[in-house]
């Protein structure tokens, strides 16, 4: 079955522990993305990978890090939570920007 | 200006009704079009890729207004299942990245 898999579903950790969300996809896509989706505010990128080795950033990118050494995989760490950083992350990948992207269920995070 | 906007919403409709949304797109050159579909708290799924001539799928007709820069998205004969938040995305033309709208959220009533 083709799909984008996160983990964990739910995280509460607390201020300034380093914590990864991991995102594998099975379907060979080349881009890759993550989002933060906040009341109000929509879904936001993060940061994308157009490749293997190959990743810029997206809209929101301050205290984020990503990495792509794999194609199937796209970790997003975050050094040095912050409240701020409390939301729902989504993960998606595509075949390329112009085509249908698939979407992860999401990671809720929260910062205390 | 925000690069894409959408009304919020609530759209309240009753059952069988006909809605339209519409999404505005601020950068000229922006190449590719879609609207997905988002349950509560679910992620979000395509629902159909938006063409320059117009397309239909079903109770859905998408449209694009290149003049006016604009996307639209039409229900006819609502469900109480098409109750969801339709987000519209555009992909802004020359760059890889991918701008997502707030979302219009829908509720069909009985």
């Amino acid at each position: 079955e083709a799909q984008v898999t996160q983990n964990p579903r739910y995280l509460i950790t607390v201020t300034g522990k380093k914590l990864t969300v991991t995102c594998s996809q099975n379907m060979n896509h080349e881009y890759m993305s993550w989002y933060r989706q906040d009341p109000g505010l929509g879904l936001r990128q993060i940061y994308y990978s157009m490749n293997v080795e190959v990743t810029d950033k997206g809209d929101v990118p301050e205290g984020y890090k990503v990495s792509r050494k794999e194609k199937r995989n796209f970790p997003l760490i975050l050094e040095s939570p912050s409240p701020n950083q409390t939301s729902l992350y989504f993960c998606a990948s595509s075949a390329g920007v112009s085509t249908e992207a698939f979407f992860g269920q999401g990671t809720r995070l929260t910062v205390v | 200006r925000k690069e894409v906007e959408q009304d919020p919403g609530p759209f309240n409709v009753p059952e069988g009704a006909t809605v339209a949304f519409n999404c505005t797109y601020s950068n000229s050159a922006s190449q590719s079009f879609f609207w997905y579909r988002q349950d509560c708290r679910k992620e979000p799924k395509l629902l159909m890729s938006v063409y320059s001539s117009g397309n239909e799928d079903g109770r859905f007709t998408a449209q694009l207004n290149r003049a006016s820069q604009y996307i639209s998205l039409l229900i006819r004969d609502s469900k109480l299942s098409d109750s969801a938040t339709y987000l519209c995305v555009v992909n802004r033309g020359g760059y890889q990245k991918v701008t997502f709208g707030i979302g219009t959220k829908l509720q069909v009533i009985p």
